[in-house]
């Protein structure tokens, strides 16, 4: 058990809907990463929080999504509109130092 | 856009063989490279963190060396099990950013 912690595991959702994915990281750790990943790839990097600033945003990160981490410590994804390409597994992870601890993941399948 | 690279894609192997799978990553701009263990239906675990060239870490039966001049790193594990089967990610940091290869899926056949 790394500790961190997501929900849901498992997300149906009809083209167009919104989505909204929590993470709880490890308490003490202040940085939290989301990734998205498909078949066949490795994690591919969202967005980065340390405490509650969002420091950095990947282009794959559309107007379509938004993360926030309100007080340093969980953090939520939304989808809005979400289209069949946004199924995929979507990982959190949280660090306080070098090494990255992940969450189980949520899977989203987009019908 | 920085390319890390995995190979090979997937390995079968006999309970007991021993085998290696490769990172490759760009030698410029290197801070670190981790390794990670990601067994189905659980979260990627991290293996090692190396930062130096010619760093060799080792845990049990695994193993990884890094040349961070050539820009690569090798994943050994010695006399394989089934519980080793899972897929194994590289992920290559510079700053803050942490840029993974696609991942090598090992199978480990009793």
């Amino acid at each position: 058990d790394t500790g961190v912690s997501q929900n849901p595991r498992h997300k149906i959702t009809k083209r167009g809907q919104n989505v909204t994915f929590r993470c709880d990281p490890i308490s003490e750790h202040n940085r939290l990463y989301w990734y998205r990943q498909t078949l066949g790839q490795g994690p591919e990097f969202l967005t980065y929080f340390q405490n509650e600033a969002q420091l950095e945003k990947s282009r794959l990160l559309s107007d379509r999504f938004s993360a926030e981490r309100p007080k340093g410590s969980f953090s939520t994804l939304e989808i809005q509109r979400t289209e069949q390409g946004d199924s995929a597994m979507y990982l959190c992870a949280s660090s306080l130092f070098d090494i990255q601890y992940f969450g189980a993941g949520t899977r989203l399948s987009v019908l | 856009i920085l390319n890390v690279e995995q190979s090979p894609q997937s390995l079968h192997v006999q309970e007991g063989d021993s085998t290696n799978f490769t990172c490759s990553f760009p030698s410029s701009n290197f801070y670190a490279l981790h390794w990670y263990r990601w067994e189905t239906a659980k979260s990627p675990e991290a293996l090692f963190v190396m930062t130096l060239n010619g760093d060799e870490k080792k845990k049990g039966r695994i193993s990884a060396t890094l040349n961070t001049k050539e820009g690569y790193s090798y994943l050994y594990i010695k006399g394989s099990q089934p519980e080793d089967s899972a897929t194994y990610l590289c992920a290559f940091i510079y700053g803050q950013n942490f840029v993974f290869g696609p991942g090598t899926r090992l199978s480990v056949l009793p």
